[in-house]
Protein backbone atom coordinates (compact mmCIF):
# COMPACT_ATOMS: atom_id res chain seq x y z
CA UNK A 1 0.00 0.00 0.00
CA UNK A 2 0.92 3.92 -0.69
CA UNK A 3 3.06 5.14 2.24
CA UNK A 4 3.05 8.88 3.83
CA UNK A 5 2.96 11.26 0.84
CA UNK A 6 4.02 15.21 1.58
CA UNK A 7 3.49 17.87 -1.04
CA UNK A 8 5.14 20.13 -2.36
CA UNK A 9 8.34 18.28 -1.97
CA UNK A 10 10.21 21.55 -1.97
CA UNK A 11 9.18 25.38 -1.52
CA UNK A 12 10.60 28.53 -1.67
CA UNK A 13 8.58 30.94 0.02
CA UNK A 14 10.00 35.19 0.96
CA UNK A 15 10.11 35.81 4.41
CA UNK A 16 6.83 37.45 5.99
CA UNK A 17 4.60 35.14 3.43
CA UNK A 18 2.75 32.26 4.86
CA UNK A 19 3.52 28.66 3.68
CA UNK A 20 0.94 25.34 3.62
CA UNK A 21 2.71 22.08 4.12
CA UNK A 22 0.29 18.83 3.57
CA UNK A 23 0.38 15.11 4.57
CA UNK A 24 -0.99 12.27 3.68
CA UNK A 25 -0.67 9.49 6.24
CA UNK A 26 -1.06 5.89 5.51
CA UNK A 27 -4.99 5.24 5.57
CA UNK A 28 -6.22 3.66 9.11
CA UNK A 29 -3.19 5.03 10.93
CA UNK A 30 -4.90 7.34 13.65
CA UNK A 31 -1.65 9.12 15.00
CA UNK A 32 0.31 11.62 12.86
CA UNK A 33 3.13 13.59 14.24
CA UNK A 34 4.89 16.58 12.54
CA UNK A 35 8.70 16.91 12.97
CA UNK A 36 10.88 19.86 11.48
CA UNK A 37 14.71 19.06 10.56
CA UNK A 38 17.01 21.69 10.45
CA UNK A 39 20.42 21.48 8.58
CA UNK A 40 23.18 18.95 10.40
CA UNK A 41 20.57 18.92 13.32
CA UNK A 42 18.14 15.90 14.27
CA UNK A 43 14.50 15.98 14.06
CA UNK A 44 12.64 18.65 16.47
CA UNK A 45 8.69 17.21 17.11
CA UNK A 46 6.12 19.69 16.48
CA UNK A 47 2.60 18.56 17.21
CA UNK A 48 1.45 15.47 17.30
CA UNK A 49 -2.74 14.30 16.39
CA UNK A 50 -4.26 10.84 17.76
CA UNK A 51 -7.65 10.54 16.34
CA UNK A 52 -10.24 13.36 17.61
CA UNK A 53 -8.01 13.81 20.94
CA UNK A 54 -7.24 17.90 20.97
CA UNK A 55 -3.49 17.62 19.50
CA UNK A 56 -0.34 18.16 21.62
CA UNK A 57 1.30 21.45 20.29
CA UNK A 58 3.98 21.22 23.09
CA UNK A 59 6.44 21.36 20.38
CA UNK A 60 5.04 24.34 18.42
CA UNK A 61 8.29 26.51 18.29
CA UNK A 62 5.88 29.63 17.93
CA UNK A 63 2.49 31.43 17.18
CA UNK A 64 3.24 31.60 13.75
CA UNK A 65 3.10 27.57 13.43
CA UNK A 66 -0.61 25.94 13.54
CA UNK A 67 -1.50 22.32 12.00
CA UNK A 68 -4.74 21.02 11.66
CA UNK A 69 -6.31 17.48 11.15
CA UNK A 70 -9.78 16.38 9.89
CA UNK A 71 -10.80 12.86 11.66
CA UNK A 72 -7.67 9.95 11.05
CA UNK A 73 -6.70 11.78 7.47
CA UNK A 74 -4.62 14.58 5.94
CA UNK A 75 -3.02 17.32 7.71
CA UNK A 76 -1.68 20.60 7.07
CA UNK A 77 1.01 22.56 8.50
CA UNK A 78 0.93 26.16 8.14
CA UNK A 79 3.71 28.69 8.87
CA UNK A 80 2.64 32.28 9.47
CA UNK A 81 4.79 35.28 8.39
CA UNK A 82 7.86 33.60 7.54
CA UNK A 83 11.25 33.94 8.77
CA UNK A 84 15.05 32.68 7.41
CA UNK A 85 14.78 30.12 10.69
CA UNK A 86 12.11 28.27 9.46
CA UNK A 87 14.07 26.91 6.50
CA UNK A 88 14.17 23.46 7.03
CA UNK A 89 12.64 20.18 5.72
CA UNK A 90 9.25 19.17 7.60
CA UNK A 91 8.49 15.46 7.99
CA UNK A 92 5.55 14.15 8.52
CA UNK A 93 4.84 10.57 10.06
CA UNK A 94 2.08 8.20 11.14
CA UNK A 95 1.56 5.13 12.83
CA UNK A 96 -0.96 3.09 13.76
CA UNK A 97 -1.29 3.85 17.26
CA UNK A 98 -0.27 7.00 19.23
CA UNK A 99 1.97 4.21 21.18
CA UNK A 100 5.63 4.49 21.20
CA UNK A 101 5.16 0.78 20.54
CA UNK A 102 4.00 1.28 17.43
CA UNK A 103 6.37 2.58 14.43
CA UNK A 104 6.53 6.03 12.95
CA UNK A 105 6.16 5.82 9.34
CA UNK A 106 7.95 8.68 7.53
CA UNK A 107 7.37 10.90 4.57
CA UNK A 108 9.89 12.13 2.23
CA UNK A 109 9.65 15.94 3.62
CA UNK A 110 9.01 19.27 2.00
CA UNK A 111 11.87 21.16 1.98
CA UNK A 112 10.88 24.37 3.21
CA UNK A 113 13.69 27.44 2.12
CA UNK A 114 13.00 30.76 2.92
CA UNK A 115 14.73 34.10 1.35
CA UNK B 1 13.53 15.07 30.15
CA UNK B 2 14.80 12.45 27.75
CA UNK B 3 17.49 13.28 25.18
CA UNK B 4 19.94 11.74 22.89
CA UNK B 5 23.69 11.75 22.41
CA UNK B 6 25.28 10.75 18.95
CA UNK B 7 28.70 10.71 19.61
CA UNK B 8 30.38 11.72 15.94
CA UNK B 9 28.42 13.48 13.12
CA UNK B 10 30.54 12.02 10.58
CA UNK B 11 32.32 7.94 10.74
CA UNK B 12 33.77 6.46 7.71
CA UNK B 13 34.32 2.74 7.45
CA UNK B 14 35.87 0.64 4.50
CA UNK B 15 33.69 -2.21 3.05
CA UNK B 16 33.78 -5.05 4.96
CA UNK B 17 34.73 -3.54 8.06
CA UNK B 18 33.08 -3.52 11.40
CA UNK B 19 30.41 -0.52 11.43
CA UNK B 20 29.76 1.16 15.07
CA UNK B 21 27.56 4.13 15.54
CA UNK B 22 26.94 5.13 19.42
CA UNK B 23 24.11 6.54 21.31
CA UNK B 24 23.89 7.76 24.35
CA UNK B 25 20.39 8.54 26.44
CA UNK B 26 19.04 10.11 29.20
CA UNK B 27 15.53 8.78 30.67
CA UNK B 28 14.05 8.98 33.88
CA UNK B 29 11.58 6.32 32.76
CA UNK B 30 12.57 2.82 31.41
CA UNK B 31 12.96 4.03 27.79
CA UNK B 32 11.72 2.65 24.23
CA UNK B 33 14.63 3.19 21.86
CA UNK B 34 14.86 3.43 18.08
CA UNK B 35 17.55 3.73 15.24
CA UNK B 36 16.45 5.05 12.18
CA UNK B 37 18.37 5.43 8.62
CA UNK B 38 17.85 7.84 5.92
CA UNK B 39 19.18 8.14 2.88
CA UNK B 40 19.62 10.36 0.54
CA UNK B 41 16.30 12.37 -0.26
CA UNK B 42 14.14 9.80 1.31
CA UNK B 43 12.39 9.81 4.44
CA UNK B 44 13.49 7.68 7.99
CA UNK B 45 13.39 4.32 8.00
CA UNK B 46 13.12 2.44 11.04
CA UNK B 47 16.15 -0.24 11.51
CA UNK B 48 15.19 -1.52 14.90
CA UNK B 49 13.81 -0.88 18.07
CA UNK B 50 13.74 -1.60 21.96
CA UNK B 51 10.87 -1.61 23.91
CA UNK B 52 11.15 -4.63 26.81
CA UNK B 53 12.69 -8.00 26.75
CA UNK B 54 15.82 -8.95 25.08
CA UNK B 55 18.64 -6.17 25.48
CA UNK B 56 19.86 -7.40 21.79
CA UNK B 57 18.10 -6.15 19.16
CA UNK B 58 18.26 -7.19 15.67
CA UNK B 59 17.28 -5.37 12.83
CA UNK B 60 16.91 -5.22 9.14
CA UNK B 61 20.16 -4.99 6.58
CA UNK B 62 22.09 -7.21 9.06
CA UNK B 63 22.34 -3.88 11.58
CA UNK B 64 21.89 -4.84 15.36
CA UNK B 65 21.80 -2.71 18.42
CA UNK B 66 22.56 -3.05 22.58
CA UNK B 67 20.62 -1.78 25.20
CA UNK B 68 22.72 -1.30 28.44
CA UNK B 69 20.90 0.26 30.89
CA UNK B 70 24.27 0.50 33.62
CA UNK B 71 25.72 2.59 30.39
CA UNK B 72 22.93 4.31 28.81
CA UNK B 73 23.69 3.34 25.80
CA UNK B 74 22.10 1.96 22.50
CA UNK B 75 24.57 1.83 20.22
CA UNK B 76 24.38 0.32 16.61
CA UNK B 77 26.38 -2.66 15.19
CA UNK B 78 26.68 -4.20 11.99
CA UNK B 79 29.60 -6.79 11.22
CA UNK B 80 30.89 -5.91 7.44
CA UNK B 81 29.44 -2.67 5.91
CA UNK B 82 28.53 -2.67 2.42
CA UNK B 83 28.45 0.20 -0.05
CA UNK B 84 24.79 0.57 0.50
CA UNK B 85 24.75 1.16 4.11
CA UNK B 86 26.04 5.20 4.11
CA UNK B 87 23.64 7.09 5.21
CA UNK B 88 22.87 8.94 8.01
CA UNK B 89 21.39 7.44 11.22
CA UNK B 90 19.40 8.67 13.43
CA UNK B 91 19.02 7.44 17.47
CA UNK B 92 15.69 7.97 18.83
CA UNK B 93 14.36 7.42 22.43
CA UNK B 94 10.43 7.88 23.35
CA UNK B 95 9.26 11.10 24.99
CA UNK B 96 7.63 9.45 27.61
CA UNK B 97 8.21 5.75 27.35
CA UNK B 98 6.23 2.63 28.33
CA UNK B 99 3.57 2.95 25.88
CA UNK B 100 2.82 6.45 26.17
CA UNK B 101 2.16 9.00 23.51
CA UNK B 102 5.14 8.41 21.34
CA UNK B 103 6.54 11.05 20.14
CA UNK B 104 10.15 10.73 19.68
CA UNK B 105 13.30 12.70 20.42
CA UNK B 106 15.96 12.40 17.85
CA UNK B 107 19.89 12.78 18.29
CA UNK B 108 21.71 15.02 15.70
CA UNK B 109 22.43 12.11 13.42
CA UNK B 110 25.71 10.56 12.77
CA UNK B 111 26.35 10.47 8.37
CA UNK B 112 27.84 7.00 7.67
CA UNK B 113 30.01 7.04 4.53
CA UNK B 114 31.72 3.21 3.10
CA UNK B 115 34.94 3.51 1.56
CA UNK B 116 35.65 1.03 -1.33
Amino acid sequence: GAGVSQSPSNKVTEKGKDVELRCDPISGHTALYWYRQRLGQGLEFLIYFQGNSAPDKSGLPSDRFSAERTGESVSTLTIQRTQQEDSAVYLCASSLRGQDSYEQYFGPGTRLTVT
Amino acid sequence: AQSVTQLGSHVSVSEGALVLLRCNYSSSVPPYLFWYVQYPNQGLQLLLKYTTGATLVKGINGFEAEFKKSETSFHLTKPSAHMSDAAEYFCAVSALGGGSQGNLIFGKGTKLSVKP
